[in-house]
């Protein structure tokens, strides 16, 4: 399968403090996806990010397919952004995602 | 537009016991997968369908099972319950096969003891 790196896999920041995410992936992907997982479980979507550049408020993400690595930028972080940040992705059958062990963020007031 | 809708959020089963998880999808969405997530093994994949046909499974033993119904409602079975199945089970589901988004429910908290 495809392995799926993340880094750092902990991060502590002051809040207004910003961060970015990095995803090293194994072999060519047709998705990716970065995910916030909530409390209580839920992944909640981000960013469907297979290439390119996206931004969404306070968060952007860049995915490089042909260098196989994928970034998640949180500025101005918040302590509602506390949690753990995961990086997925499916190989060229489209129906199994690997996802990587993640990103723990604690933002402190 | 309701999400991915999972039942029952918790349950607590013995070591023996069979267990199965319902995943309701996305109206409009076709296919279901399932994911385990423990603390030592992260996310997991445990198998894939669409249209009622288990397009793909991951490395787990034969007591996982799945099906997938007309209405695209998913349901998944474990037998024979273990203590290492004490997990959190997560239904994701998309609206065609091969691409894009994935979307994921509240999961199945399930404890064995």
């Amino acid at each position: 399968g495809i392995q799926v790196e993340q880094s750092p896999p902990d991060l502590i920041l002051q809040e207004g403090a910003n961060s970015t995410l990095r995803c090293n992936f194994s072999d060519s992907v047709n998705n990716l996806q970065w995910f916030h997982q909530n409390p209580w479980g839920q992944l909640i979507n981000l960013f469907y990010i297979p290439s390119g550049t996206k931004q969404n408020g306070r968060l952007s993400a860049t995915t490089v397919a042909t260098e196989r690595y994928s970034l998640l930028y949180i500025s101005s972080s918040q302590t509602t952004d506390s949690g753990v940040y995961f990086c997925a992705v499916d190989g060229n059958t489209g129906n199994q995602f690997y996802f990587g062990t993640g990103t723990s963020l604690t933002v402190i007031p | 537009k309701a999400g991915v809708t999972q039942t029952p959020r918790y349950l607590i089963k013995t070591r023996g016991q069979q267990v199965t998880l319902s995943c309701s999808p996305i109206s409009g969405h076709r296919s279901v997968s399932w994911y385990q997530q423990t603390p030592g093994q992260g996310l997991q994949f445990l198998f894939e369908y669409f249209s009622e046909t288990q397009r793909n499974k991951g490395n787990f033993p034969g007591r996982f099972s799945g099906r997938q119904f007309s209405n695209s409602r998913s349901e998944m079975n474990v037998s024979t319950l273990e203590l290492g199945d004490s997990a959190l089970y997560l239904c994701a589901t998309k609206p065609v096969a091969n691409t894009g988004e994935l979307f994921f429910g509240e999961g199945s908290r399930l404890t064995v003891l």
